[in-house]
């Protein structure tokens, strides 16, 4: 079975800038989670979407969105980029039909890494 | 809101086995433990997870204590390969699905 996989692996945008970034989820799999991983705050929980509804959402600014497709694939979107930005995006993706701590063990993505100039 | 405690840093011999300590002492009685790693720049990696019981698959070893407030990963044989960052998380269920990654344990394997 495929991974979760990621698009695009790396890109560049400067200040100002909004960006999309990608993430398919491992088939089947219907809750998709975002993580934001810089050296200083480490891995942090951005959003989490199950069934297309965002069921949880992390301290961020309203700046990152997200939503997710009937396919279960999920899109991210920061706007009016800024320099702290600049991370690694991750997407994990869980099974989580009945519950139980097996459906909900994520898996994760190679990550978005972005540069923001 | 991380709830689990790691040392910043372990080294282990390759060929040895890896010990990992976790401290989660406010855990609560339907709580998991779930054990991670990510090698430098990758996205974290699946190792196990477990409740009361100890757990063990081709990877690796979960002990947790009988009052849950710690836990154990073991490595059998550590290889090179296994330089990374563990992290312990104790995923907060009433919160949703997501992970409070801490700043984990960095282990490095010499040769």
């Amino acid at each position: 079975k495929a991974g979760v996989t990621q698009t695009p692996r790396y890109l560049i945008k400067t200040r100002g800038q909004q960006v999309t970034l990608s993430c398919s989820p491992i088939s089947g799999h219907r809750s998709v989670s975002w993580y934001q991983q810089t050296p200083g705050q480490g891995l942090q929980f951005l959003f989490e979407y199950f069934s297309e509804t965002q069921r949880n959402k992390g301290n961020f600014p309203g700046r990152f969105s997200g939503r997710q497709f009937s396919n279960s694939r999920s899109e991210m979107n920061v706007s009016t980029l800024e320099l702290g930005d600049s991370a690694l995006y991750l997407c994990a993706s869980s099974f989580l039909t009945s519950g139980g701590a097996r459906g909900e063990t994520q898996y994760f993505g190679p990550g978005t890494r972005l540069l923001v100039l | 809101d991380a709830k689990t405690t790691q040392p910043p840093s372990m080294d282990c011999a390759e060929g040895r086995a890896a010990n990992l300590p976790c401290n989660h002492s406010t855990i609560s009685g339907n709580e998991y433990v779930y054990w991670y790693r990510q090698i430098h720049s990758q996205g974290p990696q699946y190792i196990i997870h477990g409740l009361k019981n100890n757990e063990t698959n081709e990877m690796a070893s979960l002990i947790i204590t009988e009052d849950r407030k710690s836990s154990t990963l073991i490595l059998p044989h550590a290889t090179l390969r296994d330089t990374a960052v563990y992290y312990c998380i104790v995923r907060v269920r009433r919160t949703g699905n997501q992970f409070y990654f801490g700043t984990g344990t960095s282990l490095t394997v010499i040769p």
